[in-house]
């Protein structure tokens, strides 16, 4: 079945060493992004990427990061990763940034990041 | 601006009663509308999604959702639920972009 894959689903880091969590997509679709989602929390987009064009949110810290090296792959790097940034982060992808294609977007299991 | 108001945190209900969760949205056109499910330790599911046409929309797992647009709604509904639906329930609009405004969500806990 085609899907959307995050690795690990549960990552430990200490407080400030860097951290990657990944993002693989099998449904070749254009757009990834990164949601973080805290407790009992809505999730709230961090970017997303249009093919190889990165978009950040306007209040995206600049600790993170994102990298998308092709279609199927897209990494979130936390540079210094902070208590606060305890968290389930989830992708997804989409086929189109315009939604009238009829293609809503597709969510992985996500990765719970906790700091230590 | 877009909003999604979803009022109830949390609703109990038992197994095989029926289940409403209320969505509303504040939107000056013709919203794109979601409802996801999110079962714990997972990502979001998509239960079903209204774009246009047919204002009742059937979904998976037994759900189905109505859009009014005189009351800004979008409620989902399920006639008999299971104790496997328990879970948080997520409304999202959308103006058609990638951008979700998502609710706050409302936890569902089913009582066998």
């Amino acid at each position: 079945d085609a899907m959307v894959i995050q690795n690990p689903r549960y990552q430990v880091t200490q407080f400030g060493k860097p951290v990657t969590l990944s993002c693989s997509q099998t449904l070749n679709h254009n757009v990834m992004y990164w949601y973080q989602q805290k407790s009992s929390q809505a999730p709230k987009l961090l970017f997303h990427y249009y093919d190889k064009d990165f978009n950040n949110e306007a209040d995206t810290p600049d600790n993170f990061q994102s990298r998308r090296p092709n279609t199927s792959f897209c990494f979130l790097d936390i540079r210094s990763p902070g208590l606060g940034d305890a968290a389930m982060y989830l992708c997804a992808t989409s086929r189109d940034l315009q939604q009238a294609s009829n293609q809503p977007q597709h969510f992985g299991d996500g990765t719970r990041l906790s700091i230590l | 601006a877009q909003s999604v108001t979803q009022p109830d945190i949390h609703i109990t209900v038992s197994e095989g009663a029926s289940l409403e969760l209320r969505c509303n949205y504040s939107y000056g056109a013709t919203p794109y509308l979601f409802w996801y499910v999110q079962s714990p330790g997972q990502g979001l599911q998509l239960l079903l999604k209204y774009f246009s046409g047919d204002t009742l929309v059937q979904g998976i797992k037994g759900f189905e959702a109505e859009f009014k647009r005189s009351q800004s709604s979008f409620n989902l509904r399920k006639p008999s639920v299971h104790w496997s639906d328990a879970a948080e329930y997520f409304c999202a609009v959308s103006s058609g972009t990638y951008k979700y405004i998502f609710g706050t969500g409302t936890r569902l806990k089913v009582l066998a």
